[in-house]
C-alpha cells in the first residue's frame, strides 16, 4: 500500500522564522517528488519539484534522504502569505496511475 | 500556454439525483486526465484516470463513474448520489511520468 506520512500540524510560526517539516513515503522505488501548496477551499498548486542533490528556489529549500525514505521543505524568512497546507507528493513512477499525496501540513504565519 | 477548465465551482445536489462534472485542457494534446476527491480535513484521493480517449482506470469502486470523450475532456458522472459523495472534487493533468500534475480549480459539491 502506498503511504506518504506527514504531520498534519498545525505549525505556528511567527513571522521572518525559518521553518521545516518532514515526509515520509513507504516505496523505496519512487522515482519523482514533489511539494504542493494548497489554500484554504483552493486547488493544489504545484510548489517545487524535489531533486536528488537538493534544490533551491528563493526562501523555499528542498531535500531529499532517499536511503532514510523522507522529504523535507524549509522555508526561511517566513511571510504571513507562507499560511497554507502544504502537501508531500510521491510519483511511483512505472505508470500513469497517479500521485500518491500526503494528507498535509498546516502551516500558520503569526504577525 | 496550457490551461484547464473545471465547473461548475460549487453544487448543492439532493441525495439521489444525478451528478455530472466537466473538465477540459486546454493547449495540450493526449494528456493524461485525473479526477480526484478531497473529503472535509482529508487527503486527496484518487477517484479516476485517463492516458487516452475512451480508456478509463478506476481505483475506488463506488457509485461514480468516468468517461472520455474526446483528447481534452474528461466527466464526471453518477446516476444517484449519496450523501458520502459530498466533497471536493479536482480534475488534473499531467504529461510525463515524472512530472507534477497541474489541477483545476475544483468543484465543491454538498449533497444534502
Amino acid at each position: 500500500r502506498k503511504e506518504v506520512e506527514q504531520d498534519p500540524g498545525p505549525f505556528n510560526v511567527p513571522e521572518g522564522a525559518t521553518v521545516a517539516f518532514n515526509c515520509t513515503y513507504s516505496n523505496s522505488a519512487s522515482q519523482s517528488f514533489f511539494w504542493y501548496r494548497q489554500d484554504c477551499r483552493k486547488e493544489p498548486k504545484l510548489l517545487m519539484s524535489v531533486y536528488s542533490s537538493g534544490n533551491e528556489d528563493g526562501r523555499f529549500t528542498a531535500q531529499l534522504n532517499r536511503a532514510s525514505q523522507y522529504i523535507s521543505l524549509l522555508i526561511r524568512d517566513s511571510k504571513l502569505s507562507d499560511s497554507a497546507t502544504y502537501l508531500c507528493v510521491v510519483n511511483e513512477g512505472g505508470g500513469a496511475d497517479g500521485l500518491t499525496f500526503g494528507k498535509g501540513t498546516h502551516l500558520i504565519i503569526q504577525p | 500556454s496550457q490551461t484547464i477548465h473545471q465547473w461548475p465551482a460549487t453544487l448543492v445536489q439532493p441525495v439521489g439525483s444525478p451528478l455530472s462534472l466537466e473538465c477540459t485542457v486546454e493547449g495540450t494534446s493526449n494528456p493524461n486526465l485525473y479526477w480526484y476527491r478531497q473529503a472535509a480535513g482529508r487527503g486527496l484521493q484518487l477517484l479516476f484516470y485517463s492516458v487516452g480517449i475512451g480508456q478509463i482506470s478506476s481505483e475506488v469502486p463506488q457509485n461514480l463513474s468516468a468517461s472520455r470523450p474526446q483528447d481534452r475532456q474528461f466527466i464526471l458522472s453518477s446516476k444517484k448520489l449519496l450523501l458520502s459523495d459530498s466533497g471536493f472534487y479536482l480534475c488534473a493533468w499531467g504529461t510525463a511520468v515524472g512530472y507534477g500534475y497541474t489541477f483545476g480549480s475544483g468543484t465543491r459539491l454538498t449533497v444534502v
